[in-house]
């Protein structure tokens, strides 16, 4: 089976605009979760998706969005973007029966200049 | 109540020793607990994963031992060698919560030749 896929892998965007981040996960995999990755806070959860409804939410502000397509895809979008939000977006998917397993794709690395 | 927190930061092993990573927690309805593997310009890699029935499991070179009434776990490594060298994580969650891994800062780990 193919992995979770993300795209784009790279990303240059500058404070103010916006930006929306895609992943694919593992086919059959149903539900998709979101963490923001930096050197200072570490691995930390957005939100996760599950037969197109948020089921989960961390701790960021409302311009972090996602959704969730019927084939399973998903997209991030943060709008207003600020330098803060430099970071690699990781996407995991899970099959959510019998399993905890979240298994990561590669990621995007987002620049805010 | 929230946090895992994870030590040392980073480890120097020389090949074919053992590496061990160690891991705390306070919230007692965490019940599943993975670590992650991640190498440069990748997305974190699940390694082995435990439940809290369970004292100890070995896949391969890698061993979780569980401590349930010290809220501890730790990740062993043996016969480390130089293809073992990343970052580590450690994570938990809570039933129900969905798709959320509370993940520990990360250990860097170097394993010289």
């Amino acid at each position: 089976k193919a992995g979770v896929t993300q795209t784009p892998r790279y990303l240059i965007k500058t404070r103010g605009q916006q930006v929306t981040l895609s992943c694919s996960p593992i086919s059959g995999h149903r539900s998709v979760s979101w963490y923001q990755q930096t050197p200072g806070q570490g691995l930390q959860f957005l939100f996760e998706y599950f037969s197109e409804t948020q089921r989960n939410k961390g701790n960021f502000p409302g311009r972090f969005s996602g959704r969730q397509f019927s084939n399973s895809r998903s997209e991030m979008n943060v709008s207003t973007l600020e330098l803060g939000d430099s970071a690699l977006y990781l996407c995991a998917s899970m099959v959510t029966v019998g399993t905890d397993t979240q298994y990561f794709g590669p990621g995007t690395r987002l620049t805010v200049l | 109540q929230q946090q895992v927190k994870q030590s040392p930061q980073s480890l120097i092993v020389q090949k074919g020793g053992i590496s061990i990573i160690n891991c705390a927690y306070e919230n007692t309805a965490f019940d599943y607990f993975p670590w992650y593997q991640q190498f440069p310009g990748k997305g974190p890699a699940l390694l082995i994963a435990i439940r809290p029935d369970v004292s100890e499991k070995k896949e391969g070179r890698f061993t979780i031992s569980f401590n349930k009434s010290a809220k501890q776990f730790s990740l062993h490594i043996m016969d480390s060698q130089p293809g073992d060298s990343a970052t580590y994580f450690c994570a938990a969650s809570i039933p129900g919560n969905t798709g959320k891994l509370i993940f520990g800062q990360g250990t860097t780990l170097q394993v010289k030749p």
